[in-house]
């Protein structure tokens, strides 16, 4: 069965800290792997990975694939509290020629002041 | 630009009832679906739709029924209201299934079932 990890489920830093967030995969058709924050209602968008070792960058969040080992890492520096919120790691299924998103339970982030 | 619209934000339902989840997106994307929240279970895929008149089953879709008549609507049905039904309600919809695209997502559907 088809299924997405996240660890850890929940985290409480203080601000300044850095963090490091989980996503292991185990997926038949694997085609990316996307990662979203959500705060108080729907998830936006992230990052989008779909080679290893290729960083992706925006500001204080980066985000790595592999694809051999079958994770993925989300690093957040000198965190904020605007950083709490949930952060999902999906990856994309494409099975046939559909393409749909498997969640894991996501990462409670609390950062406190 | 709207993106993905859903109505209504909060909806009470007696056990029973029937309504309907409405989802409407201007983006001209081929695929939507449907999700739902519950707390400690991440986002889990109800229905999808890969095109106008093309609809299929996600990982729970007992009790749930949907439709795509055209690219912009993607409504989802409650036949008949239980209280496992409460949960938050998540639409999405992507450019096509077949590319490297990101999800967008609807606000979301809070729903209570008593």
């Amino acid at each position: 069965e088809d299924k997405v990890v996240q660890s850890p489920l929940s985290l409480v830093v203080h601000e300044g800290d850095t963090v490091t967030l989980n996503c292991s995969y185990e997926v038949t058709n694997f085609r990316s792997l996307l990662w979203y924050k959500q705060e108080k209602k729907a998830p936006t968008f992230l990052f989008m990975l779909t080679s290893s070792g290729i960083e992706k960058k925006s500001g204080r969040l980066s985000s790595i694939l592999d694809k051999k080992e079958l994770f993925s890492i989300l690093n957040i520096t000198a965190t904020q509290t605007g950083d709490s919120a949930i952060y999902l790691c999906a990856v994309e299924d494409y099975g046939g020629s559909q393409g749909n998103l498997i969640f894991g339970k996501g990462t409670k982030l609390s950062v406190k002041p | 630009n709207a993106g993905v619209t859903q109505t209504p934000k909060f909806q009470v339902l007696k056990t029973g009832q029937s309504m309907t989840l409405q989802c409407a997106q201007d983006m001209n994307h081929e695929y939507m679906s449907w999700y739902r929240q519950d707390p400690g279970m991440g986002l889990r895929l109800i229905h999808y739709s890969v095109g106008a008149g093309i609809t299929d089953q996600g990982e729970v879709p007992n009790g749930y029924n949907v439709s795509r008549s055209t690219t912009e609507d993607f409504p989802l049905r409650l036949l008949s209201a239980a209280p496992s039904q409460t949960s938050v309600y998540f639409c999405a919809s992507s450019y096509s299934p077949a590319a490297n695209t990101e999800a967008f997502f609807g606000q979301g559907t809070r729903l209570t079932v008593v």
